[in-house]
């Protein structure tokens, strides 16, 4: 899998706009940019995926670069039940790939 | 929305036991995938199973590990022999596709090796 970084935490307050960034320089033509999060004790739980154009969803926005080298998951009003590890994953879309956990970016939501 | 169920949801056992994880993926999906987290680590990828058979295994699944699809619904790992550090929340998760097709993933279940 090619591989991914996102910054180890963040913060942001309730009811506000959270970017939270993740490059991705060694994308290949092929690679899905998904996004997963895992709330405390929970299993994780996909958010949204795209590959060129930016993508809007009932959970939040994905923005993609147009060299597809970085992308930034949009949660438009954070509230306390986001906080949780997000991930930022490439997924090849023409192969039956698992899905490989980096550490994620920690979001701390402050009331 | 369709749900992955794993049972239990905690299961505790000794050191040399063998264990059972079962899980019921979502009925149409074609592709399984065992995965472990370790308290405070990353999840960890296992195995995944397509076609009634293994298509890739991480180094953490060794021959202690198998799993198994036997009737069609469920999908269960095994662990031969239990060793301490064994000790994780194993996860499953099924999808409907390659690529761009999401994974949903059960709530776990809690392993511990006495």
């Amino acid at each position: 899998d090619a591989k991914t970084t996102q910054p180890n935490s963040m913060e942001s307050n309730e009811e506000e706009p959270v970017h939270l960034p993740c490059n991705h320089s060694t994308i290949s033509g092929t690679d899905y940019i998904h996004w997963y999060r895992q709330l405390p004790s929970q299993g994780p739980e996909y958010v949204i995926h795209g590959l060129t154009s930016n993508v809007n969803n009932r959970m939040a926005s994905l923005a993609i670069a147009e060299d597809r080298k970085s992308s930034t998951l949009i949660l438009h009003r954070a509230t306390l039940r986001d906080a949780a590890v997000y991930y930022c994953i490439l997924r090849d879309a023409n192969r039956d790939d698992k899905i490989i956990f980096g550490k994620g970016t920690r979001l701390h939501i402050l009331p | 929305e369709p749900e992955v169920t794993q049972t239990p949801s905690h299961q505790v056992t000794q050191m040399g036991q063998e264990v059972i994880l079962r899980c019921v993926p979502i009925s149409n999906h074609l592709y399984f995938y065992w995965y472990r987290q370790i308290l405070g680590q990353k999840v960890e990828f296992l195995v995944s199973f397509y076609n009634n058979e293994i298509s890739e295994k991480s180094e953490i699944f060794d021959d202690q590990f198998s799993v198994e699809r036997p009737d069609g619904s469920n999908f269960t790992l095994k662990i031969r022999s239990t060793k301490l550090e064994d000790s994780a929340m194993y996860f499953c998760a099924s999808s409907g596709g390659q690529g761009r097709a999401k994974l949903f993933f059960g709530s776990g279940t809690q392993l511990s090796v006495l």
